[in-house]
């Protein structure tokens, strides 16, 4: 079946260091988008990316989608204890109206 | 503004009993999931609504039946719950605009333990 993978799995960085969370699909995407969800939380949208190559920025945050739309990356620079949580992609498959979400990414940040 | 609701927050119940989850949203929109959120699973989908009395299957469909006889609400019903059950459930909706796919509104999640 149609899968998003996503590495790594845990990620702890030192508040300050740079982070980055892969997201890789098994099919072409028409979209990605992704969500971060705090500790005990429910995940919220951050953003959505539709174009092959496509690169948007929120700050400090950088969101990629690659050229063959299959897998994109989120890289965090200069990392603050506000961005702790698990961050996921999600992409819709062509011909489907499902969004697959990507295992997720849980990042730890320490003061 | 309530946004999207979902009851209860928190349920304990025993492995053979039916368990309801309900989900309701206030803004009329199109599309209405639900998901299971597992360690080392991610978010998988249960079900899905296009829009009212239209439903299809996610991912992990078996144990688990859907209704959508409103727009607004889109209930999760586990017919004879099983301890693999026992999860974190998560309702969203999405409005279906001009140009596809746009964010995903989540309810604030069910969590459920079968005994």
């Amino acid at each position: 079946g149609q899968q998003v993978m996503q590495i790594p799995q845990y990620q702890h960085v030192q508040e300050g260091e740079d982070f980055t969370t892969y997201c890789n699909s098994s099919t072409t995407l028409s979209n990605i988008q992704w969500y971060k969800q705090r500790p005990g939380g429910h995940p919220v949208f951050l953003i959505q990316l539709v174009k092959s190559g496509e690169v948007k920025k929120q700050k400090r945050l950088t969101f990629q989608f690659g050229e063959a739309k299959k897998n994109s990356s989120l890289h965090i620079t200069a990392t603050q204890t506000t961005d702790v949580g698990t961050y996921f992609c999600a992409g819709n498959p062509y011909n489907t109206d499902k969004l697959i979400f990507g295992t997720g990414t849980r990042l730890q940040v320490f003061p | 503004d309530a946004g999207i609701t979902q009851s209860p927050r928190y349920k304990i119940t025993e492995t053979g009993r039916q368990v309801t989850l309900m989900c309701h949203q206030t803004w009329s929109h199109s599309y209405m999931f639900w998901y299971r959120q597992d360690l080392g699973h991610g978010l998988r989908l249960i079900y899905y609504s296009a829009a009212a009395d239209i439903t299809d299957k996610g991912e992990v469909p078996d144990g688990y039946v859907v209704s959508r006889s409103k727009t607004e609400n889109f209930p999760l019903t586990l017919e004879s719950a099983t301890r693999s059950q026992t999860s974190v459930y998560f309702c969203a909706s999405i409005p279906l605009l001009a140009g596809g796919f746009n964010e995903q509104f989540f309810g604030p999640g069910t969590r459920l333990t079968v005994l």
